[in-house]
């Protein structure tokens, strides 16, 4: 089976630029979580989708931010425009539940940077 | 609101020796608790987790954790490293709300000497 996978793997754009990140969850997995570090930092919550539904977009930086999720099966996290801040790996998990304890799984990351 | 901390950034140990990675928390309910391990280039990996029942909880690759509600500690040993194990292992804590978002400790990078 395969994991839960990112793309691109790497992202180095200039200040001011759009970047799109994806996230394909593990198939069957109705919910999919974005998190994001930046350096140095701890890993910090950034969304949560159910199927194609935001239950929890309270760790969004600010409108620069979209995220969508097309027919509840991938997902996209645009960055428009992109600020040098914006700057750190995102991180993409998914799950089964969201029941409380269930385990998430993670992909690689997007490392991002902003130039 | 609920916190991780992670009082170690590096740890260096030499192959062989027994690891404790440390992890503190802050939370107002019994906690859900996580560790995971992010190797160069992988995904984060779950290692182990505890909710409830026995406080001491056996995970993968032979690492074992302690919740300490007394100490609000939930502390990561293994008696023996071996050089594979040199990663970043990161602590965290499931909300107590829906949704189970995790927050996570900084991080503790662990190096193995040969």
């Amino acid at each position: 089976e395969a994991g839960v996978t990112q793309f691109p793997s790497h992202s180095v754009i200039e200040k001011g630029q759009t970047v799109t990140l994806r996230c394909d969850p593990i198939s069957g997995h109705d919910n999919l979580y974005w998190y994001r570090r930046v350096m140095g930092k701890e890993i910090k919550f950034l969304l949560h989708f159910v199927k194609e539904s935001k239950q929890d977009e309270s760790g969004m930086p600010n409108n620069r931010f979209l995220a969508e999720r097309t027919g509840g099966t991938y997902s996209t996290l645009k960055v428009q425009p992109a600020e040098l801040e914006d700057s750190g790996v995102y991180f993409c998990a998914s799950s089964p539940t969201r029941q409380r304890g269930e385990t998430q799984y993670f992909g690689p990351g997007t490392r991002l940077l902003v130039l | 609101a609920q916190s991780v901390t992670q009082p170690d950034i590096h740890i260096t140990v030499s192959e062989g020796a027994s690891l404790e990675l440390r992890c503190n928390y802050s939370y107002g309910a019994t906690p859900y608790l996580f560790w995971y391990v992010q190797s160069p280039g992988q995904g984060l990996q779950l290692l182990l987790k505890y909710f409830s029942g026995d406080t001491l909880v056996q995970g993968i690759k032979g690492f074992e954790a302690e919740f300490k509600r007394s100490q609000s500690s939930f502390n990561l040993r293994k008696p023996s490293v071996h050089w594979s194990d040199a990663a970043e292992y990161f602590c965290a804590v499931g909300a107590s709300g829906g949704g189970n978002k995790l927050t996570f400790g900084t991080g503790t990078q662990l190096k193995v000497e040969l």
